[in-house]
């Protein structure tokens, strides 16, 4: 099972907004409605934004929104705030139950 | 408070092997699949493992037949026995609670295993 594919980086400016995009196949993304988005910060544990293409946890700003076409998913980012500077990754259930990542995008705030 | 909490992560050679425990406290512990994830230097996350609620297990290709996920209901415990290490397990490794099958919740901050020689 192949990653799924995220451009290695994004930037944007304070109240901005940035899509974070993420790749896959008719074996997983396309699929399945069970993607995910995660936050990292190096050194901290992995924070869930988004689960099932477009819902947020309890907690989470509604500044982040996701989106899924095809096997493309899509991550969002509104009024961007220098706290949301992080790593971000997404992950897609796939097939024989199994489950694959992204290769994660450094968000950068300018 | 949901909390995870990794241990048994260090430095072991090539071939050699470690078992890596996770414990969790805050919910119940018998209703939730786990998983663990782990991150190398310059890469991205990769999913490891995953024990369901009835010890049903996956892995991907990369580990199966080398590594081992297990789960003590009675101490709130995941483990994950690793065998015949190799340089390119290095990484740290998270476990995390899984959510009705569709996502990953909740992660801990880490273990970090290192293969070299």
């Amino acid at each position: 099972q192949s990653a799924l594919t995220q451009p290695a980086s994004v930037s944007g400016s304070p109240g901005q907004s940035i899509t974070i995009s993420c790749t896959g196949t008719s074996s997983d993304v396309g699929s399945y409605n069970l993607v995910s988005w995660y936050q990292h910060h190096p050194g901290k544990a992995p924070k869930l934004m988004i689960y099932e293409v477009t819902k947020r946890p309890s907690g989470v700003a509604n500044r982040f929104s996701g989106s899924k076409s095809g096997n493309t998913a899509s991550l969002t980012i509104s009024g961007l705030q220098a706290e949301d500077e992080a790593d971000y990754y997404c992950c897609s259930h796939a097939v024989f139950s199994t489950w694959v990542f992204g290769g994660g995008t450094k968000l950068t705030v300018l | 408070e949901v909390q995870l909490v990794e241990s048994g992560g260090g430095l072991v050679q090539p071939g050699g092997s470690l078992r890596l425990s996770c414990t969790a406290s805050g919910f119940t512990f018998t209703t939730h699949d786990m998983h663990w994830v782990r991150l190398a230097t310059g890469k991205g996350l990769e999913w490891v493992s995953t024990i369901g609620i009835a010890d049903d297990t996956s892995y991907p290709g990369s580990v199966k037949g080398r590594f081992t996920v297990s789960r003590e209901n009675a101490k709130n415990s995941l483990y994950l026995q690793m065998n015949s290490l190799r340089a390119g397990d290095t990484a740290v490794y998270y476990c995390a609670r899984g959510l009705r099958g569709s996502t990953f919740d909740y992660w801990g901050q880490g273990t970090l295993v290192t293969v070299s020689s």
